[in-house]
């Protein structure tokens, strides 16, 4: 079975511009979270989308959102980027996201902002 | 808030040398923790989970058991291999069972291990 897939693994842009990631979770899980790692910061949940509902949300701006479609692919859109969105974002897919179950991975996208 | 506190890296350990990393954390409720591992220019790897109090996680010779009494989650292998440099992270999920598929980290534990 495949892994969760994120493109493009990286990304350069400058200030003021907007970006979209994209994640392809493992086939049949409905859920997929979204985190940002920077080494200041560490690791902090962005959002969570499940049957195409933002189900959850982090402490982040409105600059950062996101959406799922009917094939629980999901994408995440940040706005008028800042220096400070320069990290790692990862996606993780599980099957429905439920208390105890594993979440699943992906590579990552390192998006650079000059 | 939930919170999960890990002990400061980096831990730089010889070949065959036992490991402990320290992992706490405050909930509300009862969360599942899980340990999971980043080896340089990866995503996160699951390396073990514990879904209710006692209970032991365990692979590939690491271990980690779910202790209530003193909200403790310790990863612990007895002998490393150089092979197990990287970086750790404990997390849990939320306990309320309300958050879904939110996980809160620790900041993770760099681990060198020399020959």
């Amino acid at each position: 079975k495949a892994g969760v897939t994120q493109t493009p693994r990286y990304l350069i842009k400058t200030r003021g511009q907007q970006v979209t990631l994209s994640c392809s979770p493992i086939s049949g899980h409905r859920s997929v979270s979204w985190y940002q790692q920077t080494p200041g910061q560490g690791l902090q949940f962005l959002f969570e989308y499940f049957s195409e509902t933002q189900r959850n949300k982090g402490n982040f701006p409105g600059r950062f959102s996101g959406r799922q479609f009917s094939n629980s692919r999901s994408e995440m859109n940040v706005s008028t980027l800042e220096l400070g969105d320069s990290a790692l974002y990862l996606c993780a897919s599980s099957l429905d996201g439920t208390r105890g179950e594993t979440q699943y991975f992906g590579p990552g996208t390192r998006l650079l902002v000059l | 808030g939930d919170s999960v506190t890990q002990m400061e890296g980096p831990v730089t350990l010889s070949e065959e040398a036992f490991l402990t990393i320290n992992c706490t954390y405050t909930a509300t409720g009862y969360p599942s923790l899980f340990w999971y591992v980043q080896y340089p220019g990866e995503g996160l790897q699951l390396l073990l989970k514990a879904t209710k109090a006692d209970d032991k996680g365990s692979n590939k010779g690491f271990e980690a058991t779910y202790r209530k009494e003193t909200t403790s989650f310790h990863l612990e292998k007895g002998s490393v291999q150089v092979s197990d440099s990287a970086v750790y992270f404990c997390a849990l999920s939320d306990p309320d069972g309300n958050q879904g598929g939110k996980l809160i980290f620790g900041q993770g534990t760099e681990l060198s291990v020399k020959p």
